[in-house]
């Protein structure tokens, strides 16, 4: 099944804004937007955003999301060291009926 | 507190089985859609399944079509994977989650290797 593409790796400076991004077509992030999860290394994903720029309880506003047409964007403003992780896009795609990923962007604060 | 906390991992040979159950608390389990994702060693995370909340609507990734099965028993807030035929490309930790991805357990390991 075909995935949701993203950059493999951003570096950016302490205190900067990251913006990673998340290419679909119009079966899956063109339609119902995506989900934004971050991983760090040996735990499970949390998830950061969904449906255009929810935020679950307990996520710093840092932390926000948009979609135009088929590319979702999560942007990061004022870089932590503890931001340095991977971060994954999702969607749910209504022509496999399935959730596909992106590849993930590791996130490198420099 | 939310708790979700897989078991029946372990090492299988390839073509063989393994059932994998999670064990959910501290949110209303009946009332979620839950699912499988799996993150093979060194790679990024795929889905793997998901099951609608009465467990009438399933879904799964084109890769296990035919050899996963997902279930659920809303009397015990748990989650179960059937794995049949497993290949070594099924190794990975597998989490079990509830929501769209809002609750997530600490993962297990499944290794399929003769």
């Amino acid at each position: 099944q075909a995935g949701l593409t993203q950059p493999p790796s951003v570096s950016k400076g302490l205190r900067q804004t990251a913006t990673l991004t998340c290419t679909g077509n119009s079966n899956n992030v063109g339609n119902q937007g995506a989900v934004w999860l971050q991983q760090h290394q040996g735990h499970p994903p949390k998830l950061l955003s969904y449906r255009n720029n929810n935020r679950p309880s307990g996520i710093s506003a840092r932390f926000s999301a948009s979609r135009t047409g088929d590319t979702a964007s999560l942007t990061i403003t004022g870089l932590q060291p503890e931001d340095e992780a991977d971060y994954y896009c999702s969607a749910w795609d209504n022509s496999l009926s399935a959730w596909v990923f992106g590849g993930g962007t590791e996130l490198t604060v420099l | 507190e939310v708790q979700m906390v897989e078991s029946g991992g372990g090492l299988v040979q390839p073509g063989g089985s393994l059932r994998l159950s999670c064990a959910a608390s501290g949110f209303a389990f009946s009332n979620y859609w839950m699912y499988w994702v799996r993150q093979a060693p060194g790679k990024g995370l795929e889905w793997v399944a998901n099951i609608k909340q009465d467990g009438s609507e399933k879904h799964y990734v084109d890769s296990v079509k035919g050899r996963f099965t997902i279930s659920r028993d809303n009397a015990y807030n748990s989650l179960y994977l059937q794995m049949n035929s497993l290949r070594a490309e099924d190794t990975a930790i597998y989490y079990c989650g509830g929501g769209l991805y809002e609750y997530w357990g600490q993962g297990i390991l499944v290794t399929v290797s003769s």
